[in-house]
């Protein structure tokens, strides 16, 4: 089947404790992304990235580390985090004609 | 700047009427546009697409849209809403000058009325 799986689901971290989300997908799709959704926002790009070792910046990077070193797996860096990070993150992945996302990673930073 | 726009914060039908979510975007070529939706607690589903050619585009679970160059929109209809349509509906406009690059609508939720 085929999936876009993040961890963890649900995060509640301190501010300045670096944290990382996972993402890993099982297609083999060369695009993956990370998106962000605050009520009232919609989705914005933080990072996506084309292929292996290939990453680029959304809309609101700051604050955000990437690295794709392999195919599969696209994990999002928060090195300290901070309220303002407190958002629900969504990883995707796909070609140009539509992507598919994971569950969604909930994190707050108190 | 590239940009979507969703009019509507909040829509109410009632169950077995017709449907429409509008949205309009802002970009120099002809996009690649999409319409997504989020179940409560769930992650976002495609629906459907365009890229070029017919206008009108079918998608799952019954949607339709029709991208109108003219108006620079691309709105998303529903001929008889079911009570399982309740849901966030978002459009999104892919860069297809800078591919990778995507842009997401604020969204629109839908509420169902019995």
């Amino acid at each position: 089947e085929a999936q876009v799986t993040q961890n963890p689901r649900y995060l509640i971290t301190v501010t300045g404790k670096k944290l990382t989300v996972t993402c890993s997908q099982n297609m083999n799709h060369e695009y993956m992304s990370w998106y962000r959704q605050d009520p009232g926002l919609g989705l914005r790009q933080i990072y996506y990235s084309m292929n292996v070792e290939v990453t680029d910046k959304g809309d609101v990077p700051e604050g955000y580390k990437v690295s794709r070193k392999e195919k599969r797996n696209f994990p999002l860096i928060l090195e300290s985090p901070s309220p303002n990070q407190t958002s629900l993150y969504f990883c995707a992945t796909g070609q140009w004609y539509g992507y598919t996302f994971g569950s969604g990673t909930r994190l707050t930073v108190v | 700047a590239q940009s979507v726009t969703q009019p509507d914060i909040h829509i109410t039908v009632s169950e077995g009427a017709s449907l429409e979510l509008r949205c309009n975007y802002s970009y120099g070529a002809t996009p690649y546009l999409f319409w997504y939706v989020q179940s409560p607690g769930q992650g976002l589903q495609l629906l459907l697409k365009y890229f070029s050619g017919d206008t009108l585009v079918q998608g799952i679970k019954g949607f339709e849209a029709e991208f109108k160059r003219s108006q620079s929109s691309f709105n998303l209809r529903k001929p008889s809403v079911h009570w399982s349509d309740a849901a966030e509906y978002f459009c999104a406009v892919d860069h297809n000058t800078n591919a990778g690059k995507s842009t997401f609508g604020d969204g629109t939720t839908l509420t169902v009325k019995p």
